[in-house]
C-alpha cells in the first residue's frame, strides 16, 4: 500500500536559513512524488512534482526537491528561508483507486514551517 | 482563467443533519476529487468523478456521495452527519485521469457538526 511519512510536525527555522522538510514513501508502483503549501484557510497549492526523468525537481517559490529511489525519499529544501515561506507543507505519492481505473492522492500529516526573524 | 471555487466557505449543522457542499471546477476540468481533511491531519480521499461517474472512492461510509454535473462542477453530499465530519473539505480539478496532471484545490469549506 502507499503511504507517505513526513518527519517532523513542526520545523522552525530563521529567516535566510536552509529549509529542510522530510518525506519518505512507500509504493508499490513507479512513484510520482507531489509536494503542496497549504497557506493559513487556503487551499493546496502545488509547489512541485516528479513523475520521470530528472530526480532533482524545481518548482515555484525557489523549492527544490530530489527523488532518491534508494532511500524512498523526496525532501523538500530551499537554500534561504523568508518569511513568506510560513505554511503548512505536505507531501503526497499517487495511490491506485480500488475498484477504479486510475489514482488519488495519498498525504502524509504535514509539516508546519514556521520562520523566525 | 477562473480557479476552482467551492461554497459555502463556512458551515455550522449538528448531529443527524445533512449537508451538501458544492464546487466549481476550472475551466476545461473534466475530473474532479473530493478530500477531507480534519484538523491536524493530511488530506483523506473521498472519492472521485470523471464526465459524471464515480471513478473511485476512498474508505468513507456510503453516506458520503457525490454528484458531478454536465458542466463539471461537482456536489459533495453527507447524510447524518457525526461529530467526526468536523472537517475542512476540499475538491480538487484537473484535466483528465491522467495522474501526473496537477490537482487544482479549492480553499475548501470548514464544517463544524455540534
Amino acid at each position: 500500500a502507499q503511504s507517505v511519512t513526513q518527519l517532523g510536525s513542526h520545523v522552525s527555522v530563521s529567516e535566510g536559513a536552509l529549509v529542510l522538510l522530510r518525506c519518505n514513501y512507500s509504493s508499490s508502483v513507479p512513484p510520482y512524488l507531489f509536494w503542496y503549501v497549504q497557506y493559513p484557510n487556503q487551499g493546496l497549492q502545488l509547489l512541485l512534482k516528479y513523475t520521470t526523468g530528472a530526480t532533482l525537481v524545481k518548482g515555484i517559490n525557489g523549492f527544490e526537491a530530489e527523488f532518491k529511489k534508494s532511500e524512498t525519499s523526496f525532501h523538500l529544501t530551499k537554500p534561504s528561508a523568508h518569511m513568506s515561506d510560513a505554511a503548512e507543507y505536505f507531501c503526497a505519492v499517487r495511490t491506485p483507486n480500488s475498484g477504479g481505473s486510475n489514482y488519488k492522492l495519498t498525504f502524509g500529516k504535514g509539516t508546519l514551517l514556521t520562520v523566525n526573524p | 482563467e477562473t480557479g476552482v471555487t467551492q461554497s459555502p466557505t463556512h458551515l455550522i449543522k449538528t448531529r443527524g443533519q445533512q449537508v451538501t457542499l458544492r464546487c466549481s471546477s476550472q475551466s476545461g476540468h473534466n475530473t474532479v476529487s473530493w478530500y477531507q481533511q480534519a484538523l491536524g491531519q493530511g488530506p483523506q480521499f473521498i472519492f472521485q468523478y470523471y464526465r459524471e461517474e464515480e471513478n473511485g472512492r476512498g474508505n468513507f461510509p456510503p453516506r458520503f456521495s457525490g454528484l458531478q454535473f454536465p458542466n463539471y462542477s461537482s456536489e459533495l453530499n453527507v447524510n447524518a452527519l457525526e461529530l467526526d465530519d468536523s472537517a475542512l473539505y476540499l475538491c480538487a480539478s484537473s484535466f483528465s485521469l491522467a495522474s501526473y496532471n496537477e490537482q487544482f484545490f479549492g480553499p475548501g469549506t470548514r464544517l463544524t457538526v455540534l
